[in-house]
Parts: C-alpha cells; structure tokens; sequence
C-alpha cells in the first residue's frame, strides 16, 4: 500500500516554465513532508520541507504548497533550469513514527 | 563536514553469497536509517538504528537480512545467502534526532549474478 501517491511519473518543461509535482496522502499524523531530488548515481537529497502548521513555503525558485484539507502537497519550480533535470521525490513521515514514506518519484526534464 | 559515507559503492555477489553494506553517518548523528530503492520507485524503508539499538525494523525482511549500528564504528546491512531480488541500491541515511531530516548517502548498488 503506497501512502504517498506522486504524480505525474514523468514531466517535461521547456526552460523557463514551471515545473509542478503533486503528492497526496491519508495518513492525518503525517507532520512532516519533505522533497529530495536525486541526480543519477547519487543519494537523495533533501530540497526543502514543510510542517502542517504553513500552507506554503519557498526557498529560491522552489515553494512546497500544502493543502491540509485536501491532503495534498505540491512542489513548484519557478523558471526550470536544465540542470534541475532530475527525480524528485516527496516524502512524508509523522512525529511518532520512525520512516519516511516516499512517492514513488517523478523524472523531470528540462529542455533548453 | 562530510556527509554520510557509504560503501562500497558498487558490489557484486553470487547467488549464495554475504553481502555488507556500510554506513558511517553524519558527524554527531547517532540515528541511522536503511533503506532500498528498485529502479523506476521509490525508496522503502527497511530499518532504523540508535547507537547500539534497533529501533524499528518493521521493512526488513525477517530472513537473511540484519543490521547493526556498533558503539564503535560504522552501521552494516548484511544481506546472508543472497538471491537475484535483492539486486536493488540500498540508501543509508542519518539524522542528528529521530524527527530532525535525514540525510543521504550515496547508495550501494547491489548486483546478483
């Protein structure tokens, strides 16, 4: 049972647009969502974060949106860059417990 | 400030044969988390370790596979008797405290032949 659903699997953005990931989840003890991006060969690693308590946080060209409602979190990426042609992966864990839970990645390419 | 050390970063095993994974976390992170990721997913978590301590192992199988995080030294993943399906790459990650962010190695790639 996956409890982080990602989508889409793949994306492809022109440089200069917006490229945008989506995560959703049911777990409601979930406190903690973080995203990694992942370059061939390499570990993940940690991009940016969110907690519950924000419906948005931005970090240079890169803003999480969290709609706790809905369950759902995004990752925006202002003015793609060839070099953010990478996996991402969203993440989510709770306070009480030990793992993360991972989606299952997108692959994004961005093209000159 | 080095990061989490992994190694080796490639290792190929015959059917049959142990496989050790190492992991030397983060200077000053004493929780150590284990994970695997097949090629086109996600990363599942296998095991998570305190100095000393196995905290949770509730994603790894309960034969063949063990892990150990010493007083002294870094973390192991010892896969026994290995198969083709344990080929994937097995990520080690760190944190200073259980709810802080966990930081990545760079993997083991584990081969089967």
């Amino acid at each position: 049972q996956q409890q982080v659903k990602q989508s889409p699997q793949s994306l492809i953005v022109q440089k200069g647009g917006i490229s945008i990931i989506n995560c959703a989840y049911e777990n409601t003890a979930f406190d903690y969502f973080p995203w990694y991006q992942q370059f061939p060969g390499k570990g993940p690693a940690l991009l940016i974060a969110i907690r519950p308590d924000v419906s948005e946080k931005k970090e240079g060209r890169f803003t999480i949106s969290f709609n706790k409602s809905a369950k759902q979190f995004s990752l925006h990426i202002m003015d793609s860059q060839p070099g953010d042609s990478a996996t991402y992966f969203c993440a989510a864990s709770a306070n009480t417990g030990n793992q993360f839970y991972f989606g299952t990645g997108t692959s994004l390419t961005v093209i000159p | 400030n080095a990061g989490v050390m992994q190694n080796p970063r490639h290792l190929v095993r015959r059917r049959g044969q142990e496989a050790r994974l190492r992991c030397s976390p983060m200077k000053g992170h004493s929780h150590v988390y284990w994970y695997r990721q097949l090629p086109e997913e996600g990363l599942k978590f296998m095991v998570y370790l305190q100095k000393e301590n196995i905290i949770d192992e509730s994603g790894m199988p309960k034969e063949r596979f063990s892990a150990e995080f010493p007083k002294e030294g870094p973390s192991i993943l010892r896969i026994q008797q290995v198969v083709r399906g344990d080929s994937a790459a097995y990520f080690c990650a760190s944190s200073p405290h259980r709810d802080q962010p966990q930081h990545f190695g760079d993997g083991t790639r584990l081969s089967i032949l």
